[in-house]
């Protein structure tokens, strides 16, 4: 049933590195695709989305990359801080269909002082 | 604003048993979800309500798992009788109902059947 797929499924940096996370997903009829970013103990929490009229997106250190052709996206962390260890979802829904959101299976990220 | 709220925070039942989960989602909100997030995946969905009726129940093991929400508000998911592999967090959401919305996710509650 999984149709995003994402990875690598743990990532270690450095602070003041760059985080790179990717997804891939196989529903074409997808369109919007957000990332979430979920601390121990807490719900995921929106991040940054981006619709597929774009091919990237940012929101301070946060960029989303997109190709639609290859369906393919990715988060990048500039600057990455240990407040941005946590592990990050990214997702993929039709643009009017939240109940048919589809979650990658996480990404839990490290960032070592 | 008052984010989803989730009770209670963990649970442990021993297989077989039933246990129930409550949720109040984001006043305003006409749109509730249950997630199922089995430790290393991502959320799945159970359940999604509009108001207090059902819009799709699709994933939901209906043998075992009930949800209602009777007054559009909130929300409880039972699971009766519990297995093993049911362990894992559930989480709630909503959102104000017009399907391009964020969710709003609360703190889920962790159950663990023994």
């Amino acid at each position: 049933q999984q149709q995003v797929k994402q990875s690598p499924q743990s990532l270690i940096v450095q602070k003041g590195g760059i985080s790179i996370i990717n997804c891939a997903y196989e529903n074409t009829a997808f369109d919007y695709f957000p990332w979430y970013q979920q601390f121990p103990g807490k719900g995921p929490a929106l991040l940054i989305a981006i619709r597929p009229d774009v091919s990237e997106k940012k929101e301070g250190r946060f960029t989303i990359s997109f190709n639609k052709s290859a369906k393919q996206f990715s988060l990048h962390i500039m600057d990455s801080q240990p407040g941005d260890s946590a592990t990050y979802f990214c997702a993929a829904r039709g643009l009017y269909n939240n109940n048919d959101m589809r979650f990658g299976a996480g990404t839990r990220l490290t960032v070592k002082p | 604003e008052a984010g989803v709220a989730q009770s209670p925070r963990y649970k442990i039942i021993e297989k077989r048993q039933s246990v129930a989960f409550w949720c109040n989602p984001i006043s305003g909100h006409a749109t509730l979800y249950w997630y199922q997030q089995i430790l290393g995946q991502g959320p799945k969905l159970l359940i999604q309500f509009q108001n207090n009726g059902v819009v799709d129940d699709s994933q939901l093991p209906k043998d075992r798992f009930s949800a209602e929400r009777l007054k559009g508000v909130d929300s409880t998911l039972k699971i009766q009788p519990a297995k093993l592999e049911d362990s894992a967090v559930y989480l709630c959401a909503s959102s104000p109902g017009d399907g391009n919305s964020p969710l709003h996710f609360g703190n889920g509650t962790r159950l663990t059947v023994t």
